[in-house]
């Protein structure tokens, strides 16, 4: 399987806390997206870093890429409870059209 | 308001019946995806076409139909073949076949076999 690993499985902080999560795939890829998920609903899209960029920002939300580690981080800053969600990411290997999604970290923030 | 519509939320099925969720999108994209979620499991692919009248299999078609006979329609037939059919059924578009980039989602359908 191509699909990508998430790490941790399960984060639980404290509102105000950073929450970091990291995600690893297999295969050489295009681009690497991060989307959130609240429970029950469908996803939605936050960030997109291709493969020839490093760091990616986006309002509270960091996103790192390390092609030679085959790995990606999300940084959340100042977390509030309404970021309280599942987090996946998701590649999109040069190999064809089809997007792999990892599988997934529980985020809790606590008021 | 453009986006992706799937019915029903949540459906019911007694085993050996077929089922059919509907897709439809306003965004006018070419490519259109099914994904199955299960607990623990993240999403995986079951089908996916890139222009009408084609789709191609993902990693779990085993037991599930496609059509796309119109750019905004994608609907997913889960057979009496499928032997686990009960999870949570996510539907998505992106712009261009061929161009990987934004996916945007449905809300989801609910599949329970009693």
């Amino acid at each position: 399987s191509q699909q990508g690993e998430e790490d941790p499985q399960a984060l639980s902080i404290q509102e105000g806390e950073n929450a970091t999560m990291n995600c690893s795939y297999k295969t050489s890829i295009n681009n690497l997206q991060w989307y959130r998920q609240n429970s029950g609903r469908g996803l939605v899209h936050l960030i997109l870093i291709r493969s020839n960029e490093r760091e990616k920002h986006s309002g509270r939300l960091r996103v790192t890429l390390d092609t030679s580690k085959k790995s990606s981080s999300l940084l959340i800053t100042a977390s509030r409870a309404a970021d309280t969600a599942s987090y996946f990411c998701a590649t999109d290997p040069n190999t064809g059209n089809q997007f792999y999604f990892g599988t997934g970290t529980s985020l809790t923030v606590i008021p | 308001d453009g986006g992706i519509t799937q019915s029903p939320k949540y459906l019911f099925r007694k085993e050996g019946q077929n089922v059919t969720l509907s897709c439809e999108q306003n965004l006018n994209h070419d490519a259109m995806y099914w994904y199955r979620q299960d607990p623990g499991q993240g999403l995986r692919l079951i089908y996916y076409s890139q222009i009408v009248n084609d789709f191609q299999k993902g990693d779990i078609a085993e037991g599930y139909s496609v059509s796309r006979e119109k750019k905004e329609s994608f609907p997913l037939t889960v057979t009496s073949a499928q032997k686990n059919p009960t999870a949570f059924y996510l539907c998505a578009s992106s712009i261009r076949a061929g161009e990987t980039g934004e996916l945007f989602f449905g809300e989801g359908s609910r599949l329970t076999v009693l």
